[in-house]
């Protein structure tokens, strides 16, 4: 079974850092695109980056590059947000997603990031 | 960046009926279009890929046409279950770019 499970969320500082964890179980993480998507309260999904299979490349969203750093660890089967500078309107739940070139077929549970003084 | 607009925003049907929500595409997307069920509370599940293809285990009763910019999803026979939002998504080129969803509640 296909198992997507977040860690690291909480509350941070505007301008504050937080790294979020993704833990992969299941199927074979490093034959996948990985992606992380947001969704702030009330709102839409945001897609905020994805990374290729072994780690050589990464895509972000106009609204977090240079902000937002992807990674991933394949000897593990995790995938990492990082998260810095970090604005209010970054308030959201993040989801770890897998992408099967078709969609993204598996979604984590979300973990809830919160930006606030 | 590729604008997606969904209609409508909200949707009360019965149960029974046929329901058919819409996305279009600020340019063509080449059938690059997924949807999303999210019930409420719960991560989305890809119900459509590839603007018409079934993912797997997903209900024979929801469908998915269309073609360059314009696409739609269709829910057959509504079930009490299928109150939920649901998102289109297109892949074809980044960013990758999610509708502003619609929210199915039933009569």
């Amino acid at each position: 079974e296909v198992q997507l499970v977040e860690s690291g969320g909480g509350l941070v500082q505007p301008g504050g850092s937080l790294k979020l964890s993704c833990v992969a179980s299941g199927f074979t993480f490093r034959d996948y695109w990985m992606n992380w998507v947001r969704q702030a309260p009330g709102k839409t999904m945001e897609w905020i980056g994805d990374i290729k299979p072994d780690g050589s490349n990464t895509n972000y969203a106009p609204s977090v590059k240079n902000r937002f750093t992807i990674s991933r660890d394949n000897a593990k089967s995790i995938l990492y947000l990082q998260m810095s500078n970090m604005r209010s309107d970054y308030t959201a739940t993040y989801y770890c997603v897998r992408e099967s070139g078709d969609g993204f077929d598996y979604w984590g549970q979300g973990v809830m990031v919160t930006v606030s003084s | 960046d590729i604008q997606m607009t969904q209609s409508p925003a909200s949707l009360s049907a019965s149960l029974g009926e046929t329901v058919t929500i819409e996305c279009r595409a600020s340019e063509d997307i080449y059938n690059g279009l997924a949807w999303y069920q999210q019930k409420p509370g719960k991560s989305p599940q890809l119900l459509i890929y590839n603007a018409n293809s079934l993912h797997t285990g997903v209900p024979s009763r929801f469908s998915g046409s269309g073609s360059g910019t314009q696409y739609s999803l269709k829910i057959n026979s509504l079930q009490s279950e299928d109150v939920a939002s649901y998102f289109c998504q297109q892949y074809y080129d980044y960013p990758f770019t999610f509708g502003s969803g619609t929210k199915l509640e039933i009569k």
